[in-house]
C-alpha cells in the first residue's frame, strides 16, 4: 500500500524518558513534515525536511530533535518527555497535484 | 506570519447544506486548503484554492476570495458520515509552510 506510515500507534511513558516515533512514506514525496495535535485539536507544525534539509523549525524546545536518514524517512527524538508532551504526532509529507499534504495515522504519545 | 479564524462548532441536518467560513490574515500567500478529520483519524485532504472563484468536487465546494481574505467550504446534502472537523489551511510563500486553523467542529443530526 502506498501509505505515510508512523510507529508506534501508542506510546505511554514515564515523565523525563527519552522516546522516538518514527515515519516512512512510500509516496515518493520530496519534502515530509511533524505536526503536535494536543487535547483541544489544535494543529501545529513543528518541523518540515525537504529531501533531508531541514527547511521549518518553529518554536520547538530543543528536546524535540528531528532526523531525516533519507527522503523517504523522518523521525522524531523526544528527550527529557514533560506531561505537556502528551498529545498526537502527525507525520506528512507532501508533492501531490496541488502539493496537498498527505498525513500519517498518528502516535498518540502520553506521558506519565 | 498567519492568523487563520473559523468558526469552532457548527450543527445541521441531514440532507441540508452548511457553510463553514475561514478569514485569514497572511504576509505571503501561495494557496487554501480544507482538510477534513475524523475523530481518532489523521485529516484528510478536500480541496485546494489559489486563484478567486468556486472550486467544486462532488457534494463539496470550496470557495476563495483573495481580496478579502476569505475562503468557505460548502457541504451539500449532509450525511452523518460529514459530522467530523473541517480544518482550513493556509500556504504561505515561505518554503511552503501551512499554517491550520483551529478547525470547526460539525455535527450532523437527523
Amino acid at each position: 500500500d502506498t501509505a505515510v506510515s508512523q510507529t508506534p500507534k501508542y506510546l505511554v511513558t514515564q515523565m523525563g524518558n527519552d522516546k522516538s516515533i518514527k515515519c516512512e512514506q512510500n509516496l515518493g514525496h520530496d519534502t515530509m513534515y511533524w505536526y503536535k495535535q494536543d487535547s483541544k485539536k489544535f494543529l501545529k507544525i513543528m518541523f518540515s525536511y525537504n529531501n533531508k534539509e531541514l527547511i521549518i523549525n518553529e518554536t520547538v524546545p530543543n528536546r524535540f530533535s528531528p532526523k531525516s536518514p533519507d527522503k523517504a524517512h523522518l523521525n522524531l527524538h523526544i528527550n527529557s518527555l514533560e506531561l505537556g508532551d502528551s498529545a498526537v504526532y502527525f507525520c506528512a509529507s507532501t508533492s501531490g497535484a496541488y502539493n496537498e499534504q498527505f498525513f500519517g495515522p498518528g502516535t498518540r504519545l502520553t506521558v506519565l | 506570519g498567519q492568523n487563520i479564524d473559523q468558526p469552532t462548532e457548527m450543527t445541521a441536518t441531514e440532507g441540508a447544506i452548511v457553510q463553514i467560513n475561514c478569514t485569514y490574515q497572511t504576509s505571503g500567500f501561495n494557496g487554501l486548503f480544507w482538510y477534513q478529520q475524523h475523530a481518532g483519524e489523521a485529516p484528510t485532504f478536500l480541496s485546494y484554492n489559489v486563484l478567486d472563484g468556486l472550486e467544486e468536487k462532488g457534494r463539496f465546494s470550496s470557495f476563495l476570495s483573495r481580496s478579502k481574505g476569505y475562503s468557505y467550504l460548502l457541504l451539500k446534502e449532509l450525511q452523518m458520515k460529514d459530522s467530523a472537523s473541517y480544518l482550513c489551511a493556509v500556504r504561505d510563500t515561505n518554503a511552503g509552510k501551512s499554517t491550520f486553523g483551529d478547525g470547526t467542529t460539525l455535527t450532523v443530526k437527523p
